[in-house]
């Protein structure tokens, strides 16, 4: 079975250039959740969704970050504009409803910006 | 709001036994999941505990105490692929959430 797939694996930009992450959940799972991974500050969870719909986003850093989710197999993670202190690794994960159900998290992007 | 507490870094020795604690102050509670992180990949899911008590899982194990706020995560039978990390994450508590609040993960080490 496919797990979750994240797009792209690295990305190295400039600061002030827009970047989007890219995920597709596994196929069933009605929740999402996009996670950044510091080393100061561990793994963040940024936003999260369920039936495509955002659920909470308090964990966006400010307005420069936005999340869409414009249908079940697919959901993006934008920055703009892009700062050297958003270089993190961002993970995808996915669940299904219910008590005890795991999240299933992609291979994640590492993100530089210079 | 989640506070979770888990030691930063552990070490031990190939073949040995090793329990790494977590402990957590949290608004609700709704389940306890552990996760491996080896460097470099995506946290695995490892094990889930919603009810007191013990469950094991080979050569792993997680404990919950609900009274105490506190968790642990037994590793039998080390084994040098057991360094990593390990994430301890309480589930939001509301019924309808599926969040979860990290710690900030435990580095195993694991030594000939």
């Amino acid at each position: 079975d496919a797990g979750v797939i994240q797009s792209p694996r690295h990305e190295v930009t400039e600061m002030g250039q827009e970047v989007t992450l890219r995920c597709k959940p596994i196929s069933g799972h009605d929740y999402l959740f996009w996670y950044r991974q510091t080393m100061m500050r561990g793994l963040e969870l940024l936003i999260y969704f369920n039936n495509n719909v955002p659920i909470d986003d308090s964990g966006m850093p400010e307005d420069r970050f936005s999340a869409k989710m414009p249908n079940a197999s697919f959901s993006t993670l934008k920055i703009q504009p892009s700062e050297p202190r958003d270089s993190a690794v961002y993970f995808c994960a996915s669940s299904s409803g219910g008590l005890g159900q795991p999240q299933h998290f992609g291979d994640g992007t590492r993100l530089s910006i210079l | 709001g989640q506070n979770i507490d888990q030691p930063t870094e552990m070490t031990a020795t190939e073949g040995a036994i090793v329990q790494i604690n977590c402990t957590y102050q949290t608004s609700g509670f709704n389940g306890l999941f552990w996760y491996q992180q080896h460097a470099g990949e995506a946290p695995t899911f490892l094990s889930y505990n919603v009810l007191d008590g013990l469950e094991e899982k080979g050569r792993f194990s997680s404990f919950l105490s609900r009274s105490k706020g506190y968790s642990y995560l037994l590793l039998k039978e080390l084994q040098m692929k057991d360094s990593a990390s390990y994430l301890c994450a309480v589930r939001d508590p509301s019924p309808a959430g599926n969040m979860l609040t990290f710690g900030g993960g435990t580095r195993l080490m694991v030594k000939p």
